[in-house]
């Protein structure tokens, strides 16, 4: 069975830095592309940004209102996915969801709640 | 980016009714297309993927259609639990894996 299991949300102030975990287990981590999609509060699902898998080198992709400012790795050997944010913004304010794509099927974790206020 | 817009943006219906949500694309993308339901507080719950593939465990009154820029979620008897809010997402191409804006159906 895929399970997602994000960590590390909490309060942060604008300017500040954190980041977010998302542990995997249940299908062949190293093989898949993994996405972070965020939400905010009362509002829609927004994607934030992907790794590839090893096949095509890792690379990452970022939507235009955090490219510059996050930053997502891979540990293959923890099966772990990582979003690192910095320079945070009170619109960054969202519940964050790690997502997997398996043979066109996304799997979605139960999301982490990460708040940007003074 | 490809662009995803859904109709109607809210929905009111009977127990029983057949219901159905239109999503579209700004540029073809084949049947790359999901349909997820999300109730307040929780996570959104895959329901159609590829279009037209219900997601294991899902009832079969949830059924998607279409292909290309135009794609349907019909659910065919409206039940109580199925209050909540959907939206679509396309992910055909390297660009970002856009969503619709959403549609809430409540039961009148």
């Amino acid at each position: 069975e895929v399970q997602l299991v994000e960590s590390g949300g909490g309060l942060v102030q604008p300017g500040g830095s954190l980041r977010l975990s998302c542990a995997a287990s249940g299908f062949t981590f190293s093989g898949h592309y993994m996405d972070w999609v965020r939400q905010a509060p009362g509002k829609g699902l927004e994607w934030v940004g992907r790794t590839r898998n090893r096949v095509e080198n890792y690379t990452t992709e970022y939507a235009a209102s955090v490219k510059g400012r996050f930053t997502i790795s891979r540990d293959d050997s923890k099966n772990s996915l990582s979003l690192q944010m910095n320079s945070l913004k009170t619109e960054d304010t969202a519940v964050y969801y790690c997502v997997v794509w398996i043979f066109g099927r996304g799997f979605w974790g139960q999301g982490t709640l990460v708040t940007v206020s003074s | 980016d490809i662009q995803m817009t859904q109709s109607p943006p809210t929905l009111s219906a009977s127990v029983g009714d057949r219901v159905t949500i239109t999503c579209r694309a700004s540029q073809s993308i084949g049947g790359w297309l999901a349909w997820y339901q999300q109730k307040p507080g929780k996570a959104p719950k895959v329901l159609i993927y590829q279009a037209s593939s219900l997601e294991t465990g899902v009832p079969s009154r949830f059924s998607g259609s279409g292909s290309g820029t135009e794609f349907t979620l019909t659910i065919t008897s409206l039940q109580p639990d199925d209050c909540a809010t959907y939206y679509c997402q396309q992910y055909n191409t390297y660009s970002p894996f856009t969503f619709g804006p959403g549609t809430r159906v409540d039961i009148k």
